[in-house]
């Protein structure tokens, strides 16, 4: 079956490391991976697409991978603040043409302490 | 994003009662989607319409019906609400430019089912 994973025990790190979020999948062939922020008690933001020909995309302190032989993309927070401490959802496109409907993973949730 | 709005943002209802969700968007996006949101289960889509003519079916649209009342509204009903749709409730849109999926969520309205 099709399935999204993403770290579900929360990350916590000091001000000024890099945080690495993972998200894999398993059948699957999506044609993008897209990265969401949530805040507690809002809906979530898009942060970043990356699609399946590209293997990197970087956005200011953000950086997205994308490896579609091990089904997989890592996002990357540099010189990660206090005010990163969210939660981050993957979301994959449905195949490979543009069907509108997203699936999304069930987050993680980042803490950067001071 | 305040172009997504959602009414009401919290709501307590009993077993048995038949409530009804809001959504407007000022964005001026055909698709619009309902997900619904629970701890450790991710977004998961309920229905979505491409356009006020065109409804269908998410993943988990039993016990949920919708209505498509013009480009800018999207509404949410509970027939007969039942304890297990205790949940945050996300509306969002998306355009059909290019060949990419961004979605754009409202608030949220949570939903305590007694």
């Amino acid at each position: 079956s099709q399935k999204i994973e993403q770290n579900s025990e929360a990350l916590n790190i000091q001000e000024g490391k890099t945080a690495t979020l993972t998200c894999n999948y398993t059948n699957y062939s999506p044609a993008y991976l897209q990265w969401y922020r949530q805040d507690p008690g809002r809906g979530p933001v898009f942060l970043l697409l990356i699609r399946e020909n590209e293997k990197e995309k970087r956005k200011e302190r953000l950086k997205v991978t994308f490896d579609t032989t091990l089904k997989q993309s890592l996002f990357h927070i540099t010189a990660s603040q206090p005010a990163d401490s969210a939660t981050y959802l993957c979301a994959l496109s449905r195949g490979s043409s543009n069907t509108g409907k997203l699936i999304f993973g069930q987050g993680t949730t980042l803490q950067v302490k001071p | 994003d305040a172009d997504v709005t959602q009414t009401p943002r919290n709501r307590i209802t009993k077993t048995g009662k038949r409530i009804m969700l809001e959504c407007s968007q000022t964005k001026g996006h055909d698709r619009m989607y309902w997900y619904r949101q629970d701890p450790g289960l991710g977004l998961r889509l309920i229905y979505y319409s491409f356009d006020v003519k065109d409804i269908n079916k998410g993943e988990i649209s039993d016990g949920y019906s919708v209505s498509r009342q013009a480009q800018a509204k999207f509404s949410l009903s509970l027939e007969s609400a039942i304890p297990n749709q205790t949940a945050l409730y996300f509306c969002a849109t998306s355009d059909t430019s290019g060949d990419q999926e961004t979605q754009y969520f409202g608030p949220g309205t949570r939903l305590l089912v007694l």
